[in-house]
């Protein structure tokens, strides 16, 4: 069955560097969301990218954070400057295109991001 | 504004109970969808209603949808330790909004044999 992987699974960096997390979503997928969840709260959303641009983005997502579709397969979040409210889980999602049954998304496993 | 709440936070059962999970809007939902997060894990869909007094089930699962589009809740009957993890309800919002989901709080499900 085909799944949203991510990667690193685990990332630690210095407050104040940049950070890329990786996401290649299910490959016939049109809609692609990154969320995050600090930990023991609710999943929050960040951006929504369809069509190589962003649709829409909470307040969350400010000018430290861009997306990226640069392959047709990859899809990348990038904080440029991170800060220590940015740890957090980063979970990539994708659904499929419009007209199907469910809008139900498929979530990558995460990436655990702590900020030092 | 598009928040959904939800209701317990906590939820700690002995194996065999049922557990339910309330999920409250103050504006209509055009749909909701539910979610299951083990620990450690990441959410994984469960089931979306759109129409309104839905009834869905899945095996021991029952989730419903209120007849005013306000409210939905999700029913485990006889759970077992396997049920164990967070529930969330999520209005999903298209059209123009692509798509995106507001998640609830989350019901912490603990499920002691």
């Amino acid at each position: 069955e085909p799944e949203v992987t991510q990667t690193p699974s685990h990332q630690v960096t210095q407050m104040g560097q940049e950070v890329i997390l990786r996401c290649v979503p299910i490959s016939n997928h049109l809609y692609f969301y990154w969320y995050r969840q600090i930990l023991g709260q609710k999943v929050e959303f960040l951006v929504s990218f369809y069509n190589n641009e962003i649709s829409e983005k909470s307040e969350i997502f400010d000018d430290q954070f861009s997306v990226e579709r640069p392959d047709g397969s990859n899809f990348t979040l990038k904080i440029r400057s991170t800060k220590l409210e940015d740890s957090a889980m980063y979970f990539c999602a994708s659904r499929r295109p419009p007209g199907q049954a469910n809008n139900e998304q498929f979530f990558g496993p995460g990436t655990r991001l702590t900020v030092l | 504004g598009q928040q959904v709440m939800q209701i317990p936070q906590y939820q700690h059962v002995q194996e065999g109970e049922d557990f339910t999970t309330y999920c409250n809007s103050s504006t209509t939902l055009s749909n909701i969808q539910w979610y299951k997060q083990r620990p450690g894990g990441h959410p994984v869909f469960l089931i979306q209603l759109v129409k309104s007094g839905e009834v869905k089930k899945q095996k021991r699962l029952t989730f419903q949808f209120g007849e005013a589009k306000k409210n939905s809740s999700l029913h485990i009957t006889a759970t077992q330790t396997t049920d164990v993890g967070t529930y969330f309800c999520a209005r999903g919002i298209y059209g123009t909004s692509y798509g995106k989901l507001t998640f609830g709080q989350g019901t912490i499900l603990t499920v002691h044999p």
